[in-house]
């Protein structure tokens, strides 16, 4: 099993582009979630989903929208990057109370 | 409302000294607590939660609820403990949704 795989792992982007992190899993987990983590902040929660077609809002969702149109993906969109979403993003599911995490992806918007 | 506070950015010791990763949190409720590690470029996981009143790595935590804290503490230090801690919360909801404290980064000297 790959578990949690995120791709890319380092994206550079200019203000205003719009990117897609990929984030698939192979565990069939039903919860799914995407965080941001900043130096001095710790670890955000940005989105979640309990399941296939179901998604909420975490801590800090503004600029950023997910979809869940199955268990294996989902995908963190930025629609119009800024410069405050540098930063790495990490993907992670859940099952029995631990949280799987995968690798990361590095985002710098110039 | 539900926080995690780690006041140390930065612990600093030396191999075989005590280390104690402080953790104070904000719950009204009984809260799960748990502890992550993020070795050098490897993936966040889990190190050890309360209810299951494990020793990982020779890592324990105590959840304290008259000082609403969970420090982590071992009492002699590796080299190879060097790494990103980060104390977790985990309210009554279902959701699983964990709220992270800011992380403290642990640096063992030889």
């Amino acid at each position: 099993n790959a578990g949690v795989t995120q791709t890319p792992k380092f994206q550079v982007l200019k203000t205003g582009q719009s990117m897609t992190l990929q984030c698939a899993q192979d565990m069939n987990h039903e919860y799914m979630s995407w965080y941001r983590q900043d130096p001095g902040m710790g670890l955000r929660l940005i989105h979640y989903s309990v399941g296939a077609g179901i998604t909420d809002q975490g801590e800090v969702p503004n600029g950023y929208n997910v979809s869940r149109s199955t268990t294996e993906d989902f995908p963190l969109r930025l629609l119009s990057a800024a410069p405050s979403q540098t930063s790495v993003y990490f993907c992670a599911t859940l099952w029995q109370r631990k949280l799987f995490f995968g690798s990361g992806t590095q985002l710098s918007v110039l | 409302a539900q926080r995690v506070t780690q006041p140390e950015k930065l612990l600093s010791v030396f191999k075989g000294a005590p280390v104690e990763l402080k953790c104070n949190y904000s719950y009204s409720g009984s809260p799960e607590l748990f502890w992550y590690v993020q070795y050098s470029r490897q993936r966040l996981q889990l190190l050890l939660r309360h209810i299951s009143r494990e020793s990982i790595k020779g890592f324990t935590a105590d959840l304290n609820k008259g000082e609403t804290s969970f420090h982590l503490k071992k009492p002699f230090a590796q080299e190879e403990d060097s790494a990103m801690y980060y104390c977790a919360l985990k309210g009554s909801s279902n959701t699983g949704k964990l709220i992270f404290g800011q992380g403290t980064t642990l640096q063992v000297k030889p």
